[in-house]
Protein backbone atom coordinates (compact mmCIF):
# COMPACT_ATOMS: atom_id res chain seq x y z
CA UNK A 1 0.00 0.00 0.00
CA UNK A 2 2.99 2.07 0.41
CA UNK A 3 3.77 4.51 -2.58
CA UNK A 4 6.93 3.40 -4.35
CA UNK A 5 9.29 6.36 -5.05
CA UNK A 6 12.16 6.66 -7.39
CA UNK A 7 15.41 7.12 -7.36
CA UNK A 8 16.11 6.25 -3.91
CA UNK A 9 19.07 9.01 -4.03
CA UNK A 10 20.17 11.48 -6.44
CA UNK A 11 23.21 13.99 -6.17
CA UNK A 12 23.37 17.02 -8.16
CA UNK A 13 25.35 20.35 -9.71
CA UNK A 14 23.73 23.72 -8.86
CA UNK A 15 21.93 24.45 -11.63
CA UNK A 16 21.33 20.70 -12.94
CA UNK A 17 17.71 19.19 -12.96
CA UNK A 18 15.89 16.18 -11.18
CA UNK A 19 12.70 13.89 -11.38
CA UNK A 20 11.08 11.96 -8.19
CA UNK A 21 8.47 9.59 -9.12
CA UNK A 22 5.69 8.17 -6.68
CA UNK A 23 3.86 5.34 -8.11
CA UNK A 24 0.53 3.63 -6.48
CA UNK A 25 -1.11 0.63 -6.88
CA UNK A 26 -4.44 2.31 -5.63
CA UNK A 27 -6.63 4.47 -6.87
CA UNK A 28 -5.80 7.98 -5.72
CA UNK A 29 -7.38 10.89 -4.77
CA UNK A 30 -4.69 12.68 -4.18
CA UNK A 31 -0.61 13.02 -3.94
CA UNK A 32 1.14 15.60 -1.47
CA UNK A 33 5.08 16.45 -2.11
CA UNK A 34 6.71 17.56 1.36
CA UNK A 35 10.32 18.29 1.23
CA UNK A 36 12.18 17.37 4.97
CA UNK A 37 15.41 18.75 6.06
CA UNK A 38 17.38 17.37 8.51
CA UNK A 39 16.62 16.97 11.71
CA UNK A 40 13.56 18.91 10.84
CA UNK A 41 9.98 18.53 10.00
CA UNK A 42 8.24 18.06 6.57
CA UNK A 43 7.68 21.01 4.70
CA UNK A 44 4.53 21.24 2.61
CA UNK A 45 5.44 21.71 -1.16
CA UNK A 46 2.65 21.22 -3.40
CA UNK A 47 -0.53 19.17 -3.94
CA UNK A 48 -2.00 17.36 -7.14
CA UNK A 49 -6.09 16.57 -6.89
CA UNK A 50 -7.31 13.88 -9.30
CA UNK A 51 -8.47 15.82 -11.97
CA UNK A 52 -6.44 18.83 -11.28
CA UNK A 53 -4.16 20.60 -13.18
CA UNK A 54 -0.23 20.58 -13.59
CA UNK A 55 1.32 22.52 -10.34
CA UNK A 56 4.02 24.41 -9.95
CA UNK A 57 6.03 27.53 -7.93
CA UNK A 58 9.49 28.93 -8.97
CA UNK A 59 11.71 26.08 -10.37
CA UNK A 60 9.24 22.88 -8.81
CA UNK A 61 6.59 21.85 -10.40
CA UNK A 62 4.69 18.48 -9.85
CA UNK A 63 2.31 16.14 -12.24
CA UNK A 64 -0.34 13.15 -11.69
CA UNK A 65 -0.93 10.69 -14.21
CA UNK A 66 -4.55 9.49 -12.79
CA UNK A 67 -4.40 6.24 -15.14
CA UNK A 68 -0.89 5.23 -14.12
CA UNK A 69 -1.79 6.50 -10.42
CA UNK A 70 1.72 7.88 -10.49
CA UNK A 71 3.01 11.54 -9.48
CA UNK A 72 6.57 13.34 -10.72
CA UNK A 73 8.60 16.05 -9.00
CA UNK A 74 10.38 18.20 -11.03
CA UNK A 75 13.56 19.97 -9.61
CA UNK A 76 14.58 22.65 -12.55
CA UNK A 77 17.79 24.35 -12.03
CA UNK A 78 18.53 23.02 -8.81
CA UNK A 79 20.05 25.24 -5.98
CA UNK A 80 21.87 24.19 -2.68
CA UNK A 81 18.96 25.28 -0.93
CA UNK A 82 16.55 22.10 -2.75
CA UNK A 83 18.99 19.67 -0.55
CA UNK A 84 17.12 17.14 1.49
CA UNK A 85 14.82 13.90 1.43
CA UNK A 86 11.04 14.59 -0.69
CA UNK A 87 8.81 12.42 0.57
CA UNK A 88 5.01 12.09 -1.38
CA UNK A 89 2.04 11.44 0.24
CA UNK A 90 -0.77 10.01 -1.17
CA UNK A 91 -4.57 9.93 -0.35
CA UNK A 92 -6.87 7.16 -1.23
CA UNK A 93 -10.07 7.82 -2.89
CA UNK A 94 -13.29 7.56 -0.94
CA UNK A 95 -13.69 8.85 2.41
CA UNK A 96 -10.11 8.92 3.40
CA UNK A 97 -10.15 11.99 6.31
CA UNK A 98 -7.29 13.18 4.47
CA UNK A 99 -5.16 10.02 5.81
CA UNK A 100 -1.68 9.86 3.79
CA UNK A 101 0.30 6.86 3.37
CA UNK A 102 4.02 8.52 2.37
CA UNK A 103 6.65 6.82 0.18
CA UNK A 104 10.52 6.06 1.75
CA UNK A 105 11.55 9.09 0.28
CA UNK A 106 14.19 10.43 -2.39
CA UNK A 107 17.66 11.95 -0.77
CA UNK A 108 18.29 14.76 -2.67
CA UNK A 109 22.06 16.33 -2.33
CA UNK A 110 22.95 19.05 -4.54
CA UNK A 111 26.21 20.37 -4.54
CA UNK A 112 28.26 23.51 -5.85
CA UNK B 1 -2.94 32.53 10.58
CA UNK B 2 -2.84 29.02 11.55
CA UNK B 3 0.02 27.74 13.56
CA UNK B 4 0.54 24.27 14.76
CA UNK B 5 2.62 23.59 17.89
CA UNK B 6 4.59 20.69 19.53
CA UNK B 7 6.13 20.45 22.69
CA UNK B 8 8.41 19.07 24.08
CA UNK B 9 11.11 19.07 21.24
CA UNK B 10 13.36 16.61 22.47
CA UNK B 11 12.49 13.87 25.27
CA UNK B 12 14.65 11.01 26.78
CA UNK B 13 12.94 8.39 29.13
CA UNK B 14 13.35 5.13 30.77
CA UNK B 15 11.60 2.38 29.28
CA UNK B 16 8.39 1.43 31.06
CA UNK B 17 7.97 4.96 31.90
CA UNK B 18 4.64 6.76 30.69
CA UNK B 19 4.60 9.31 27.85
CA UNK B 20 2.59 12.77 26.89
CA UNK B 21 3.33 14.56 23.84
CA UNK B 22 0.92 17.27 23.45
CA UNK B 23 -0.12 19.45 20.05
CA UNK B 24 -2.44 22.51 19.37
CA UNK B 25 -3.08 23.99 16.74
CA UNK B 26 -4.15 27.55 16.62
CA UNK B 27 -6.07 29.78 14.22
CA UNK B 28 -8.55 26.99 12.71
CA UNK B 29 -11.57 25.30 13.66
CA UNK B 30 -12.44 21.39 14.02
CA UNK B 31 -9.12 20.60 12.21
CA UNK B 32 -8.59 17.12 11.19
CA UNK B 33 -5.98 16.30 13.34
CA UNK B 34 -2.87 13.46 12.87
CA UNK B 35 0.34 11.78 14.79
CA UNK B 36 3.25 10.27 12.75
CA UNK B 37 6.02 8.76 13.85
CA UNK B 38 9.13 8.53 11.97
CA UNK B 39 12.42 6.08 12.52
CA UNK B 40 15.82 7.11 11.59
CA UNK B 41 16.00 7.81 7.83
CA UNK B 42 12.55 6.26 7.52
CA UNK B 43 9.65 7.38 6.33
CA UNK B 44 6.44 8.56 7.88
CA UNK B 45 4.03 6.14 9.67
CA UNK B 46 0.68 7.30 10.26
CA UNK B 47 -0.25 6.35 14.17
CA UNK B 48 -3.79 7.90 14.92
CA UNK B 49 -5.79 10.36 13.07
CA UNK B 50 -8.97 12.30 14.75
CA UNK B 51 -11.42 14.42 12.56
CA UNK B 52 -13.38 15.58 15.48
CA UNK B 53 -13.47 16.27 19.54
CA UNK B 54 -13.04 12.40 20.92
CA UNK B 55 -13.24 10.75 17.82
CA UNK B 56 -9.43 8.69 17.01
CA UNK B 57 -8.68 6.04 14.85
CA UNK B 58 -5.50 3.82 15.35
CA UNK B 59 -4.12 2.92 12.03
CA UNK B 60 -1.65 0.53 13.30
CA UNK B 61 -1.90 -1.57 16.71
CA UNK B 62 1.03 -0.21 19.38
CA UNK B 63 1.67 0.03 22.90
CA UNK B 64 0.27 4.25 22.21
CA UNK B 65 -2.68 5.58 22.75
CA UNK B 66 -4.25 9.21 21.32
CA UNK B 67 -7.07 11.64 22.76
CA UNK B 68 -8.29 14.67 21.54
CA UNK B 69 -9.92 16.42 24.50
CA UNK B 70 -10.68 19.61 22.63
CA UNK B 71 -11.04 21.13 19.21
CA UNK B 72 -7.54 22.03 18.57
CA UNK B 73 -5.76 19.91 21.03
CA UNK B 74 -4.44 16.20 20.60
CA UNK B 75 -2.61 13.92 22.61
CA UNK B 76 -0.40 11.04 22.34
CA UNK B 77 0.22 8.41 25.38
CA UNK B 78 2.02 5.83 26.79
CA UNK B 79 1.99 4.05 29.91
CA UNK B 80 4.96 2.15 29.36
CA UNK B 81 7.26 2.86 27.28
CA UNK B 82 9.49 0.71 24.94
CA UNK B 83 12.94 0.77 23.78
CA UNK B 84 10.84 0.41 19.55
CA UNK B 85 8.89 3.56 21.07
CA UNK B 86 12.22 5.75 19.56
CA UNK B 87 11.20 8.43 17.34
CA UNK B 88 11.08 11.09 15.74
CA UNK B 89 7.13 12.26 16.82
CA UNK B 90 5.00 14.43 14.55
CA UNK B 91 1.59 16.34 14.92
CA UNK B 92 0.06 17.57 11.34
CA UNK B 93 -3.41 19.19 10.82
CA UNK B 94 -5.37 19.91 7.48
CA UNK B 95 -8.69 21.43 6.85
CA UNK B 96 -10.14 18.40 5.20
CA UNK B 97 -9.26 15.72 2.85
CA UNK B 98 -7.83 16.66 -0.29
CA UNK B 99 -5.55 19.46 1.55
CA UNK B 100 -2.52 20.34 2.55
CA UNK B 101 -1.20 18.71 5.93
CA UNK B 102 1.04 20.64 8.14
CA UNK B 103 3.50 19.92 10.61
CA UNK B 104 4.19 20.75 13.87
CA UNK B 105 8.47 21.09 14.67
CA UNK B 106 8.46 17.40 15.90
CA UNK B 107 9.62 15.36 19.28
CA UNK B 108 12.38 13.54 18.81
CA UNK B 109 12.06 10.36 21.63
CA UNK B 110 14.51 8.42 23.07
CA UNK B 111 14.32 5.79 25.12
CA UNK B 112 17.18 4.71 27.51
Amino acid sequence: QQPVQSPQAVILREGEDAVINCSSSKALYSVHWYRQKHGEAPVFLMILLKGGEQKGHEKISASFNEKKQQSSLYLTASQLSYSGTYFCGTELSGTSYGKLTFGQGTILTVHP
Amino acid sequence: SQTIHQWPATLVQPVGSPLSLECTVEGTSNPNLYWYRQAAGRGLQLLFYSVGIGQISSEVPQNLSASRPQDRQFILSSKKLLLSDSGFYLCAWSVNEGQPQHFGDGTRLSIL
